[in-house]
């Protein structure tokens, strides 16, 4: 979805560097949300946040955090990234007052590499 | 919790031929149940979904998913395969309160020509 923008879109990096991930959306939605593709894993919930003020831990929060800066804008860092973060990591906002109940709307993806 | 299975790593269909992609779901209550596709290097796009009402959905693309309360199934189903339509298929599911959707592992389908 062209509304939901990520940047890098590819980004190698080495163990115990600091990377951010940042996802900005113009759909006006305030729920937001961070998760990583493995192969054979599907997708799992690193994040999510329902407005500014609000930030919940998903499934696999441990290794990462977020800053919810502005309504538009969700970003997801790694304080120190090991090999087994590499993946794809996918940005989703959702916002149930716009008569989409519960469907999410989904960046391009940054695939991560951390060698 | 939320659960979503999607039994087949891996489905083949021959263009032309009639595809089901599985699905079932574990939810409390009433789920809200979805299916996106995700193109080569491309995000996930949205298929359809279920809220309420008549048990068969249709979607994009000629896609059709169908609810079964009993089964606790919603396999997605088209009637005529393309090539075009190989792709990776993602079931989901969420309760009625505020939480996220919950993904399965994925199903590639290849439709050959």
């Amino acid at each position: 979805d062209a509304d939901v923008t990520q940047t890098p879109r590819n980004r190698i990096t080495k163990t115990g560097k600091r990377i951010m991930l940042e996802c900005s959306q113009t759909k006006g939605h305030d729920r937001m949300y961070w998760y990583r593709q493995d192969p054979g894993l599907g997708l799992r919930l690193i994040y999510y946040s329902f407005d500014v003020k609000d930030i919940n831990k998903g499934e696999i929060s441990d290794g990462y955090s977020v800053s919810r800066q502005a309504q538009a804008k969700f970003s997801l860092s790694l304080e120190s990234a090991i090999p087994n973060q590499t993946a794809l990591y996918f940005c989703a906002t959702s916002d149930p007052g716009q008569g989409t109940i519960g469907e999410q709307f989904f960046g391009p993806g940054t695939r991560l590499t951390v060698l | 919790a939320q659960s979503v299975a999607q039994p087949e790593d891996q489905v083949n269909v021959a263009e032309g031929n009639p595809l089901t992609v599985k699905c079932t779901y574990s939810v409390s209550g009433n789920p809200y149940l979805f299916w996106y596709v995700q193109y080569p290097n491309r995000g996930l796009q949205f298929l359809l979904k279920y809220i309420t009402g008549d048990n068969l959905v249709k979607g994009s693309y000629g896609f059709e998913a169908e609810f079964n309360k009993s089964q606790t199934s919603f396999h997605l189903k088209k009637p005529s395969a393309l090539v075009s339509d190989s792709a990776l298929y993602f079931c989901a599911v969420r309760d009625m309160g505020n939480t996220p959707l919950v993904f399965g592992k994925g199903t590639r389908l290849s439709v050959i020509a």
